[in-house]
């Protein structure tokens, strides 16, 4: 079974802090994406890795960074977190022309 | 890659077919279509893709339109935990880049 691991279930971070968050997959693949959810907004792409050290932006990619230095993880940045970045964060994972695999997400609220 | 439109909530009774409609009118001849669906307070999963063939798994059947211009997918005997929103997608399948972009889905609601 594919196995997409998100760092952290619930994280409670402070207005200004640097955050990290990591997502691991299992199954080799070349394509990783961080998306957030919002109510009302559904699914909005921040940014996306077609292979590793490649990075493309995604639909909204202000305020946040992304690293990939290994095929296998890839990390959504938070560099001076805000309380408009309380969200759901999700991390998904495909092989080149199939399907996504997503994580079971990370609720982040910043205070 | 092209755009797709569904309606934003539908209704079905539990053990009837359940079938969501998507127009991706803009859709281009590398582009298939995917459906995913997200169950409250989980990730989105993967239910089905198609290219321009009907497809059929264990979950759902893909009915798509010889044009290409719409597609539906299948629920053949809907439970209550079919409840949840649905998504369609088209999507190219090459190397490099693979944007996935979600849209707002069709939520869809079994009743008993």
């Amino acid at each position: 079974d594919v196995k997409v691991t998100q760092s952290s279930r619930y994280l409670v971070k402070r207005t200004g802090e640097k955050v990290f968050l990591e997502c691991v997959q299992d199954m080799d693949h070349e394509n990783m994406f961080w998306y957030r959810q919002d109510p009302g907004l559904g699914l909005r792409l921040i940014y996306f890795s077609y292979d590793v050290k490649m990075k493309e932006k995604g639909d909204i990619p202000e305020g946040y960074s992304v690293s990939r230095e290994k095929k296998e993880r890839f990390s959504l940045i938070l560099e001076s977190a805000s309380t408009n970045q309380t969200s759901m964060y999700l991390c998904a994972s495909s092989p080149r022309g199939s399907e996504a695999f997503f994580g079971q997400g990370t609720r982040l609220t910043v205070v | 890659d092209a755009k797709t439109t569904q309606p934003p909530s539908m209704d079905c009774a539990e053990g009837r077919a359940a079938n969501l409609p998507c127009n991706h009118s803009t859709i281009s001849g590398n582009e298939y279509v995917y459906w995913y669906r997200q169950i409250h307070s989980q990730g989105p999963q993967y239910i089905i893709h198609g290219l321009k063939n009907n497809e059929t798994n264990e979950m759902a059947s893909l009915i798509i339109t010889e044009d290409r211009k719409s597609s539906t997918l299948i629920l053949p005997h809907a439970t209550l935990r079919d409840t949840a929103v649905y998504y369609c997608i088209v999507r190219r399948n090459f190397q490099g880049a693979q944007k996935l972009v979600f849209g707002q889905g069709t939520r869809l609601t079994i009743n008993p």
